[in-house]
């Protein structure tokens, strides 16, 4: 099984809502990722969980708030976002990662969640 | 820091025709090089994944090169559909990843197949 599964596929909020968007995988991978990708942009990397612990959280606003309950789940808690914060976000797992030095483990995607803020 | 670059940014041929797709970087370390698909509003679909030892990969009818020392990967797709129409993306692991994580994608090249 290669599958990443995310939920919602699509989410509607409002700025002062606070809603969270669910990653999951059962490949038994200790490395997993949020990614943003904005219409017309490749994605671009919000954070990495490797064997649940946090590894960057670098110039991501604290609106986004990351939590990984166990090595098969990733959540992205959302709470105030902004219209600009419209994006889909993409969630995706590897084998390992290793803060400072990667072992560049294949990444395998979910779906996505399209998300928009009005 | 490292850059990827994919030309052209669109492209569009019609069915039946074989094509290139062009995908440069800037810094030959890199661990593995992948080439996506993307289908609008979608997600990510791994077509190839080349290992940094590798010259070559072949799946059905794609076909990816990569040469490190110019920085270069192709990827070829023989007798194209229109099915095949989509955001192809490339995308180098780095390795070290830093605060870039490991992972550095191209912005892709939009594909048009017209019957």
């Amino acid at each position: 099984d290669t599958e990443v599964t995310q939920t919602p596929k699509h989410l509607v909020m409002g700025m002062t809502n606070k809603k969270s968007l669910k990653c999951e995988q059962h490949m038994g991978h200790r490395a997993m990722y949020w990614y943003k990708q904005k219409a017309k942009k490749p994605p671009e990397l919000m954070f990495v969980y490797s064997y649940e612990k946090l590894s960057i959280n670098e110039s991501v606003p604290s609106r986004f708030s990351p939590e990984c309950p166990n090595s098969s789940l990733l959540n992205l808690h959302l709470h105030a976002l902004q219209p600009e914060d419209s994006a889909l976000y993409l969630c995706a797992s590897s084998q390992v990662w290793t803060s400072g030095l990667s072992r560049g483990d294949t990444q395998y995607f979910g779906p996505g969640t399209r998300l928009t803020v009005l | 820091k490292q850059e990827v670059t994919q030309i052209p940014a669109a492209l569009s041929v019609p069915e039946g025709e074989n094509l290139v797709l062009n995908c440069s970087f800037t810094d030959s370390a890199i661990y593995n090089l992948q080439w996506f698909r993307q289908d609008p509003g979608k997600g990510l679909t791994s077509l190839l994944l080349i290992q940094s030892s590798q010259r070559e990969q072949t799946s059905g009818r794609l076909n990816a090169s990569l040469d490190k020392s110019s920085g270069r990967s192709t990827l070829y797709i023989a007798a194209s559909q229109p099915g095949d129409s989509a955001t192809y993306l490339c995308a180098v692991y780095l390795d070290w990843g830093g605060s870039q994580g490991n992972l550095i994608f191209g912005k892709g090249t939009k594909l048009s197949v017209k019957p």
